[in-house]
């Protein structure tokens, strides 16, 4: 069974500029999560989608968005990029309704 | 809100000396208490979760209600079990896994 895929794996953006995240889940999964992941703060939780609706949503601006689509693969997206934004980008699915999450490897981004 | 606190950013002990990574929540209800660990240069993975009382690799965590916490214990540590530790805390409903900032810890042989 294929773990939760993230691409891409390493990108390098200069301020300003806007990017996207993919992550496809674990087949059957219909929940995915994002976090951030940095040195200092550890894992910050994004936002959470199931069955494409998005249920939870953590306390980051407005910039960062997302969206999950039909066959449980999401998006995110950061616009206006600024240097704090630089980090691990996490990606979790599960079944929904537990906190079991099954975690890709992370899109590390790099703001200039 | 919940919140996880653990207090330790660093850990470092010796083979075969005794290991407690702690790990203490804030949260008035009953909430599901998790360990996941992150190895160098492999993926977040859940290690073990509280409502099923196992041992994995070594590890033990109990809840403790009272004092409000989940410390993460083995006996014996081994160097293989440097890595990230990350408590989490999650409450049954719509609701996200809430991690601490997590401990590193460091085996020295």
């Amino acid at each position: 069974k294929a773990g939760v895929t993230q691409t891409p794996r390493y990108l390098i953006k200069t301020r300003g500029q806007q990017v996207t995240l993919s992550c496809s889940p674990i087949s059957g999964h219909r929940s995915v999560s994002w976090y951030q992941q940095t040195p200092g703060q550890g894992l910050q939780f994004l936002f959470e989608y199931f069955s494409e609706t998005q249920r939870n949503k953590g306390n980051f601006p407005g910039r960062f968005s997302g969206r999950q689509f039909s066959n449980s693969r999401s998006e995110m997206n950061v616009s206006t990029l600024e240097l704090g934004d630089s980090a691990l980008y996490l990606c979790a699915s599960s079944f929904g309704g537990t906190g079991e999450l099954f975690f890709g490897e992370g899109s590390r981004l790099t703001v200039l | 809100a919940q919140r996880v606190t653990q207090p330790e950013k660093l850990l470092s002990v010796f083979k075969g000396a005794p290991v407690e990574l702690k790990c203490n929540y804030s949260y008035s209800g009953s909430p599901e208490l998790f360990w996941y660990v992150q190895y160098s240069r492999q993926r977040l993975q859940l290690l073990l979760r509280h409502i099923s009382r196992e041992s994995i690799k070594g590890f033990t965590a109990d809840l403790n209600k009272g004092e409000t916490s989940f410390h993460l214990k083995k006996p014996f540590a081994q160097e293989e079990d440097s890595a990230m530790y990350y408590c989490a805390l999650w409450v049954m409903g719509n609701t996200p896994l809430v991690f601490g900032k997590g401990t590193r810890l460091s085996v020295i042989a």
